[in-house]
């Protein structure tokens, strides 16, 4: 992996359910890893900041894990709810004090 | 109120202009950075700086310029802007470059 990558692309969800989702990254040299979320017509909101292999955030519903060694991080969602419809975004330092964003996943939860 | 302030928010322009975006953070951060996203494109980074007087070059300098004489302002210059910096733009800050971003709100900039 040479690039922060995230899959899918986008993904559509029924109310209720749960899902989850990737992001990659080189595992060499790793520094930190960020998980935004990205509403329509907003700017990008910090989830979680991850710094440790084995490292696990929550926050309410929203939850992601770290594996630094293999370089991937998963983001949970859980019972999901139309509120929670928006892009995630994950970044990592390719170059230190250079965050590199993957494209986003994009997520439309179905009333 | 802790925030980023982005100006303009919207903004149309004619090829060759010089123009400034301005970035600004009241929450004494050290670490600023520009981001540019495009359809289909992740957020790719312009320029950042890790404090007064101190910038570097992100993914996607050319054609863009910033300075930091103030730890609170970060302006980002584009001395003959072009069709293909027709973007959206954002400003963020954080305290160090491993922790959470503040983003501002955008700028949506189109060159004609």
């Amino acid at each position: 992996i040479l690039n922060v990558e995230q899959s899918p692309q986008s993904l559509h969800v029924q109310e209720g359910d749960s899902t989850n989702f990737t992001c990659s990254f080189p595992s060499s040299n790793f520094y930190a890893l960020h998980w935004y979320r990205w509403e329509t017509a907003k700017s990008p909101e910090a989830l979680f900041v991850m710094t440790l292999n084995g490292d696990e955030k929550k926050k309410g519903r929203i939850s992601a894990t770290l594996n630094t060694k293999e370089g991937y991080s998963y983001l949970y969602i859980k019972g999901s709810q139309p509120e929670d419809s928006a892009t995630y975004l994950c970044a990592s330092f390719l170059v230190r004090y250079k965050l590199s964003f993957g494209a986003g996943t994009t997520v439309t939860v179905r009333a | 109120e802790a925030q980023v302030t982005q100006n303009p928010r919207y903004l149309i322009t004619v090829t060759g202009k010089k123009l400034t975006v301005t970035c600004s953070q009241n929450m004494n951060h050290e670490y600023m950075s520009w981001y540019r996203q495009d359809p289909g494109l992740g957020l790719r980074q312009i320029y950042y700086s890790m404090n007064v007087e101190v910038t570097d070059k992100g993914d996607v300098p050319e054609g863009y310029k910033v300075s930091r004489k103030e730890k609170r302002n970060f302006p980002l210059i584009l001395e003959s802007p072009s069709p293909n910096q027709t973007s959206l733009y954002f400003c963020a800050s954080s305290d160090r470059d491993n922790t959470e971003a503040f983003f501002g709100q955008g700028t949506r900039l189109t060159v004609v």
